[in-house]
């Protein structure tokens, strides 16, 4: 069935460092979305990307839609504590209002 | 409401008792849908309503489920006779539409309810 793979897993930096986490589907995608979870919180909305090789900015935040739009990657520039979190891809299932999402990448600021 | 509320936040059920998790959505917001999220996880898909019709359930684990919005506003998540596995955090979300085209549009969730089953 339809899969959305996130990688890594965990990453750990120092506060000031760069984070980059890659999001592939096994299938196209019409569009596909990114959302932050703090600890003991909930997914909140970040960005949807729709076109093809799209890129988008929010501050220190980078997102990239892959061109055949089965890949997208999300990039901070000089992390902060506030990064802290877990960030979801996802996608639209076949039936479009389903949402298939990626297992997460947790970022990690190193004490 | 400016959000989606969730009640209870936690709930502790001893096995075999039935609970029921409710989820008010934002006003207006014609789709919803619940989520089951174990630690560590992405949220893994349960059910789906465009107003008061549940228009898929394929993501129900068991017959042990059930969920309703009977007047296409609040919904409840009914689990019956729990088990540990059930333990986990339930997430109500919502949306303005269910798609325009291809797009899906961006989803709204509560603060979650944590199911802890002893």
């Amino acid at each position: 069935g339809q899969q959305v793979m996130q990688i890594p897993q965990y990453q750990h930096v120092q506060e000031g460092e760069d984070f980059t986490t890659y999001c592939n589907s096994s299938t196209t995608l019409s569009n596909i979305q990114w959302y932050k979870q703090r600890p003991g919180g909930h997914p909140v909305f970040l960005i949807q990307l729709v076109k093809s090789g799209e890129v988008k900015k929010q501050k220190r935040l980078t997102f990239q839609f892959g061109e055949a739009k089965k890949n997208s990657s999300l990039h901070i520039t000089a992390t902060q504590t506030t990064d802290v979190g877990t960030y979801f891809c996802a996608g639209p299932k076949d039936s479009n209002y389903q949402l298939i999402w990626g297992a997460g990448t947790k970022l990690i600021i190193k004490p | 409401g400016a959000g989606v509320s969730q009640s209870p936040r936690y709930k502790v059920a001893k096995r075999g008792q039935d609970v029921a998790l409710r989820c008010d959505p934002i006003s207006g917001h014609v789709s919803l849908f619940w989520y089951q999220q174990a630690l560590g996880q992405g949220p893994e898909f349960l059910t789906y309503f465009q107003n008061e019709a549940q228009l898929d359930k394929s993501g129900l684990p068991s017959d042990r489920f059930f969920a309703e919005r009977p007047e296409g506003s609040v919904s409840t998540l009914k689990i019956q006779r729990t088990q540990q596995e059930d333990s986990a955090v339930y997430l109500c979300a919502s949306s303005l539409v269910t798609s325009k085209g291809f797009m899906a549009y961006e989803q709204y969730f509560g603060p979650g309810t944590r199911l802890t089953v002893t």
